[in-house]
């Protein structure tokens, strides 16, 4: 039963550059979650999705970064023109639709953003 | 902001019981006590959790208070491995906008050889 899968691990971009996280949810799970963890900080919730929906966003820097869960294959986070200060880990969760018996949120094992 | 308040570390020996205590005073009556742990620099792994009765799982205990005012993480024999940062967070199933789970600064368990 594979878990979250996120990809690439790690990801190393310049100043300028764009970076694409991809995140592929558990099996039978339709919702997504992201959220990025600052070094020395502890985690922030950027955006939650469902298929072909943006339900929240309101973490999301109102500029440069964009997510989408498509109909068919992963979702995808999307900084473009990255900083420095866009350096982080980035983690995706999903889990079953709300109201279900539970919709506890499984990790990924994140990707860490690397900006020289 | 966390609605947890959590002991920064604690100590715990090999084999022995890790007890994890938090305090969410001023949890609402449908949220439920969730508790995740990383392991450095790994992604947050869901650990276990409840709404008002203890709940166990293969992997740990958790014991509300009846006031659900906090709550203890029971890992009833820690390893090496168990070291890491646990996260106690309150949040809803079921709608609202308590989907948002909000990391705290956690309690590092260190458990000693």
């Amino acid at each position: 039963n594979a878990g979250v899968m996120q990809n690439p691990r790690h990801l190393v971009r310049r100043r300028g550059q764009e970076a694409r996280l991809r995140c592929s949810p558990m099996k039978g799970h339709s919702h997504v979650y992201w959220y990025r963890q600052l070094p020395e900080e502890g985690l922030k919730f950027m955006v939650y999705l469902q298929k072909e929906n943006i339900i929240d966003e309101s973490g999301m820097p109102k500029e440069r970064f964009s997510a989408e869960f498509p109909k068919e294959g992963p979702s995808i986070l999307r900084i473009q023109q990255v900083v420095r200060g866009d350096s982080a880990a980035y983690f995706c969760a999903s889990s079953l639709p709300r109201g279900r018996s539970t919709d506890t949120q499984y990790f990924g094992p994140g990707t860490r953003l690397t900006v020289l | 902001d966390a609605k947890t308040t959590q002991p920064p570390s604690m100590d715990c020996a090999e084999g022995r019981a890790a007890n994890l205590p938090c305090n969410h005073s001023t949890i609402s009556g449908n949220e439920y006590v969730y508790w995740y742990r990383q392991i450095h620099s790994q992604g947050p792994q869901y650990i276990i959790h409840g709404l008002k009765n203890n709940e166990t799982n293969e992997m740990a205990s958790l014991i509300i208070t009846e006031d659900r005012k906090s709550s203890t993480l029971i890992l009833p024999h820690a390893t090496l491995r168990d070291t890491a940062v646990y996260y106690c967070i309150v949040g809803g199933l079921s709608g609202g906008s308590n989907y948002k789970l909000t990391f705290g600064k956690g309690t590092l368990l260190t458990v000693n050889p």
